[in-house]
């Protein structure tokens, strides 16, 4: 099975309003990393969150290697925020990333 | 700001074809990959590369072959292209070791009729 999985799989906001991504994983992770792909675009790395709880700009992602589970937050969400974000994890030394299959956010003005 | 950069950056090519899709990274990072992304399945890495000659099986291996002939460039290749390796190919690269932030390219875009 896959073994990282996002939800929701797609998200419609309001502009201004917060997002919360959810990401499980089934394998213990040395690392975990969330990326943004735009639409029809490149990957983009936003986050490298092993376990805690890291800010960046409008970003938090609080990751519980325990349960195996991550988070993004997105506060004051912008119609630019708009996109596919991306988990992923590495697990052992090879830097290989297994990523999951993504949540579409779509920020209404 | 690391740089990947991938060409062509759009291909169509014929069925039984051989393709080349080209990975150039000025980073000097160690490793370097090769994945696939398609509707449904998400990304999926095809090879990987630890350093100039060194390639690895990634998870779907079969009928891609890849070259890693120095630190800078990784090349993916499609000996005999079939219509089910159409899709979006990403390359990237990362310092290894289990932390790398991992930098990718813009995607070459391949259609094989």
């Amino acid at each position: 099975g896959q073994q990282v999985q996002q939800s929701p799989a797609s998200l419609v906001l309001q502009e201004g309003e917060n997002a919360e991504l959810q990401c499980n994983f089934s394998s213990t992770a040395t690392q975990l990393q969330w990326f943004y792909q735009s639409p029809g675009g490149s990957l983009v790395s936003l986050l490298s969150n092993p376990s805690g709880t890291k800010h960046t700009g409008r970003l938090t992602s609080t990751t519980v290697t325990k349960e195996r589970r991550s988070s993004l937050h997105i506060s004051s969400s912008q119609t630019t925020d708009s996109g596919t974000y991306l988990c992923a994890l590495i697990t052992g030394n090879t830097g290989k990333l297994i990523f999951g299959l993504g949540t579409t956010l779509q920020v209404q003005p | 700001e690391a740089a990947v950069t991938q060409s062509p950056r759009n291909k169509v090519a014929v069925t039984g074809g051989k393709v080349t899709l080209s990975c150039n990274q000025t980073n000097n990072h160690n490793n370097m990959y090769w994945y696939r992304q398609d509707t449904g399945h998400g990304l999926r890495l095809i090879h990987y590369s630890y350093g100039a000659g060194s390639t690895e099986k990634g998870d779907i291996p079969d009928g891609y072959k890849a070259s890693r002939p120095s630190q800078e460039n990784f090349s993916l290749i499609l000996e005999l292209a079939t219509p089910s390796q159409t899709s979006v190919y990403f390359c990237a690269s990362g310092e290894g070791q289990g932390g790398n932030t991992l930098y990718f390219g813009a995607g070459t875009r391949l259609s094989v009729l």
